[in-house]
């Protein structure tokens, strides 16, 4: 599977103002994913980054909170905007593997705090 | 709705017993699934994954079942090690008309071993 790093690992944010997470591969994948996990909960996928065209995002969640870049196949970034506490949360990236089936690798994850 | 849920949030084994951690899933139309392992501070890591036409596969001292006919997935680990002590999610991946794809996770479950 690929190697699959993100950056910040976590950082401390004030609200109202916004965070740009990383998400870089070390090889070219068609599909990138974005997931919010809130502290004890599961994982809730935000949106598909698609290469080349605007990302779709998922019920719930909406570009102007989480816009999302995908310049190239193997790097993308998610913003989170205009922070609140509520978007304390780890957020990670996850690519789709190569084989025919639509298995997901995911990076370390980035853990937000917002104060 | 697309959901996936899980029957026991906190699993105790004895090391050396063997696990089984449940999961059941709502949308009949899932083509494939995953399960994931996470241990604090990581990211999701892939254990093991069964396509929608099988009812069984196995892997490294892991097995997992699928019935289709009552939605349910099952993850069974056998003589259960300390190393394997984390939160377990099941995921169900969706495939859309597009050939587009995603994964809607469980709420997971903790396991945790006793010496």
């Amino acid at each position: 599977s690929a190697v699959i790093s993100q950056k910040p690992s976590r950082d401390i944010c004030q609200r109202g103002t916004s965070l740009t997470i990383q998400c870089q591969v070390d090889s070219q994948v068609t599909m990138m994913f974005w997931y919010r996990q809130q502290p004890g909960q599961s994982l809730t996928l935000i949106a598909t980054a698609n290469q080349g065209s605007e990302a779709t995002y998922e019920s719930g969640f909406v570009i102007d909170k989480f816009p999302i870049s995908r310049p190239n196949l193997t790097f993308s970034t998610l913003t989170v905007s205009n922070m609140s506490p509520e978007d304390s949360s780890i957020y990670l990236c996850s690519v789709g593997g190569t084989s025919s089936y639509n298995e997901q690798f995911f990076g370390p994850g980035t853990r937000l705090t917002v104060l | 709705g697309e959901s996936v849920g899980l029957h026991l949030p906190t699993l105790s084994v004895q090391e050396g017993d063997n696990s089984i951690i449940n999961c059941a899933y709502s949308n009949s139309a899932s083509d494939y699934f995953i399960w994931y392992k996470q241990e604090s501070g990581k990211g999701p890591q892939f254990i093991i994954d069964i396509r929608s036409n099988m009812d069984k596969r196995q892997g490294q001292r892991v097995t997992v079942l699928l019935n289709k006919t009552v939605k349910h997935l099952s993850l069974q680990i056998a003589a259960t090690q300390p190393g394997d002590s984390a939160v377990y999610f099941c995921a169900e991946n969706i495939t859309s008309m597009d050939s587009s794809y995603k994964l809607i996770f469980g709420s997971g479950t903790r396991l945790l071993v006793r010496p």
